[in-house]
């Protein structure tokens, strides 16, 4: 987990709720990651932030917003628009755009009810 | 289809036994592989990575292996022990940084 923490580690949603997860790392990288985490399916990219404001839409985007206000912090908004949220939600940061280590977080496991 | 592919799926192997996983990619241009240990409910932990010119790299009881010419990697373990239970992910960077991901191999170590 190295110096990334994510929050909640469960969450339980009602339909037609907005939910924000929350990742901070203390590893002084720039870029962070967020990834979902599907049974039997590989990590898929959903937003991507290589420096503070400013942040790139991932390979499954839609339904999903974030911000990057501070170097250390990366929440991610689950809106009421993404129609299968139920999930296991990862974090990661990155401080070598080249050799690329990206170090996770623990994960949060959303749930909608 | 993915550009990453993991088999088995899963595997279930007794104490003190090896076992070998495979990773075939097609990722093109290909900067690096490396291999990472998801424990269940928590984040992947890297193991090892290999650039192009790399064939092997071990860490601990762990060596991975690189054919870059049939795009093919292995992860080898080495007695294993019990916790070694766990999901092990292969994941190719390409030329461009984007990480194509594999679904994982699923390791049960028993007792």
């Amino acid at each position: 987990d190295g110096g990334i923490t994510q929050s909640p580690k469960y969450l339980f949603r009602k339909e037609g709720q907005n939910v924000t997860l929350s990742c901070e790392q203390n590893l002084n990288h720039d870029a962070m990651y967020w990834y979902r985490q599907d049974p039997g399916q590989g990590l898929r990219l959903i937003y991507y932030s290589q420096i503070v404001n400013d942040f790139q839409k991932g390979d499954i985007a839609e339904g999903y917003s974030v911000s990057r206000e501070k170097k250390e912090s990366f929440p991610l908004t689950v809106t009421s628009a993404q129609k299968n949220p139920t999930a296991f939600y990862l974090c990661a940061s990155s401080g070598d755009r080249v050799v690329g280590e990206q170090f996770f977080g623990p994960g949060t496991r959303l749930t909608v009810l | 289809k993915n550009q990453v592919e993991q088999s088995p799926q899963s595997l279930i192997i007794l104490e003190g036994k090896n076992c070998t996983l495979q990773c075939n990619y097609t990722v093109s241009p290909f900067s690096n592989l490396r291999w990472y240990k998801q424990d269940t409910g928590r984040g992947p932990v890297s193991l090892t990575i290999m650039t192009f010119s790399e064939n092997t790299k071990s860490n601990g009881r762990y060596t991975a292996t690189l054919d870059a010419d049939t795009k093919q990697s292995s992860l080898h373990i080495t007695a294993s022990q019990l916790s070694d239970s766990a999901s092990y992910i292969c994941v190719v960077r390409r030329g461009d940084y984007k990480l194509s991901f594999g679904a994982g191999t699923t390791v049960t170590v028993r007792a």
